[in-house]
């Protein structure tokens, strides 16, 4: 078990251009999350999947963020036309969920996002 | 809307003795609460977790306790360790008896323990 792991760790763009991130949940992990943070603050929800199916969707997420999960395993975030308030960590986790069993929910390492 | 509040930015202790951070929440359809330590540069890492259907939950050296009529939680580092120095999260969810558990975690701001030798 490797753990969630997410790619890059660090990117630097400019202003208007698009970015693209990648998470790696556990394997036997079914659901995986998508959070932001920002300095000072605890992670802010953005969306979740289990498996293919992307379930819940904070407003946080304006139009120009949109996350996949195609087969149920790795997940992209990616964002378009930057502007210098997303900069922020961007966090993936995954855990594992049936029914109404509560799930503990294991981090990656974020990607950190600056924007110019 | 703060749901959940962790009202300290920082604390700071002795090696050896207690530490106690604490948390408050206000949505009552919380029924789930996790705590999560986070070192810098990496992701959060999972301490602890407990259920509104009990009031403590121990693990080791860390202890949660719930009291659900003043929606507050703590955690109870004994003994503490240098190595506890970090930033420490207290998250909540609401789970669904219908048939499935929603995913979303509320966090807190966070606490910054600082453990001094």
């Amino acid at each position: 078990d490797t753990g969630v792991s997410q790619n890059p760790r660090h990117k630097i763009t400019k202003r208007g251009q698009n970015v693209t991130f990648r998470c790696d949940p556990i394997s036997e992990h079914n659901r995986l999350y998508w959070y932001r943070q920002t300095l000072g603050q605890g992670p802010e929800f953005l969306t979740y999947f289990q498996n293919e199916a992307q379930l819940e969707k904070s407003r946080l997420l304006s139009d120009r963020f949109s996350a996949e999960r195609p087969k149920g395993s790795f997940s992209t975030l990616e964002i378009q036309r930057t502007e210098q308030g997303d900069s922020a960590m961007y966090l993936c986790a995954s855990s594992w969920a049936q029914g109404v069993t509560t799930d503990t929910q294991y981090f990656g390492p974020g990607t950190r996002l600056t924007v110019l | 809307d703060q749901q959940v509040k962790q009202n300290s930015p920082s604390l700071s202790v002795q090696e050896g003795r207690i530490s106690i951070l604490n948390c408050d929440y206000t949505n009552s359809m919380f029924d789930y609460f996790l705590w999560y330590k986070k070192y810098p540069a990496e992701g959060p890492t999972f301490l602890i977790s407990i259920s509104s259907i009990k009031d403590k939950n121990e693990d080791g050296r860390f202890t949660v306790f719930l009291n659900k009529s003043a929606k507050h939680l703590s955690l109870h580092i004994v003994p503490s360790q240098p190595g506890d120095s970090a930033v420490y999260f207290c998250a909540a969810k609401k789970t669904n008896a219908g048939g499935t558990s929603y995913g979303k975690l509320t966090f807190g701001q966070g606490t910054i323990l600082t453990v001094h030798p």
